[in-house]
């Protein structure tokens, strides 16, 4: 079975400082990795995925993650935030197989402090 | 182009009651999957359908069902509510359900609240 855990459930971080989400994954088995973004009051919206290739994989609005197989690890960051990031980030995970049965981390709340 | 669009966007029912919620897919995608996101936590799979068929199935007890019409549409109902039920329900649409890293695209939700 695959599961996804995000050690922090809120992270608070003043515009314009870099932030790092952090996301771990269990798996026995090869994995695609996503994180999405949720605004309030609204459906997710995909900020990048990783399916092979490159380990450092870059996405929308400035944020990218980094794939790291040894730890079972693919944290998101960004240089510099807006106040605009603020947010609630899901890492997600889909093992290989013939549907796409996605798997969720339970979220972190960004918060960015003016 | 239109996104993914769910109908009703708040509900409220009471417990025992069934309900039926629906989801329209972006124009050209065959695959709508569903997911029930209760507060606080992340979204957890409840099926994917693929060409009006069921492709996957999460671990939710049989009240809860769901189908595909021809023109890929969804419909999730669920039997005998309970206060647990309560919950956002998210459709997420994608152009082909068997082929791993396809994205998928999440509409707004379906906010239900079982009293």
């Amino acid at each position: 079975a695959q599961s996804v855990t995000q050690l922090d459930s809120q992270v608070p971080v003043f515009e314009e400082a870099p932030v790092e989400l952090r996301c771990n994954y269990s798996s026995s088995v090869s994995v695609y990795l996503f994180w999405y973004v949720q605004y309030p009051n609204q459906g997710l919206q995909l900020l990048l995925k990783y399916l092979s290739g490159s380990t450092l994989v870059k996405g929308i609005n400035g944020f990218e993650a980094e794939f790291n197989k040894s730890q079972t690890s693919f944290h998101l960051r960004k240089p510099s935030v807006h106040i605009s990031d603020t947010a609630e980030y899901f890492c997600a995970v889909i093992t290989s197989g013939g549907y796409q049965k996605v798997t969720f981390g339970t979220g972190t709340k960004l918060q960015v402090i003016p | 182009d239109a996104g993914v669009t769910q109908s009703p966007t708040h509900l409220i029912k009471t417990r025992g009651q069934q309900v039926t919620l629906r989801c329209s897919p972006i124009s050209g995608h065959k695959s709508v999957s569903w997911y029930q996101q209760v507060l606080g936590q992340g979204p957890q799979f409840i099926f994917q359908y693929y060409e009006k068929e069921e492709r996957g199935r999460g671990n939710f007890p049989d009240r809860f069902s769901a189908r595909q019409f021809p023109n890929y549409s969804s419909e999730l109902n669920v039997n005998a509510l309970l206060l647990g039920d309560s919950a956002l329900y998210l459709c997420a649409s994608s152009l082909v359900g068997d082929r791993q890293g396809s994205e998928q695209f999440f509409g707004p939700g379906t906010r239900l609240t079982v009293l």
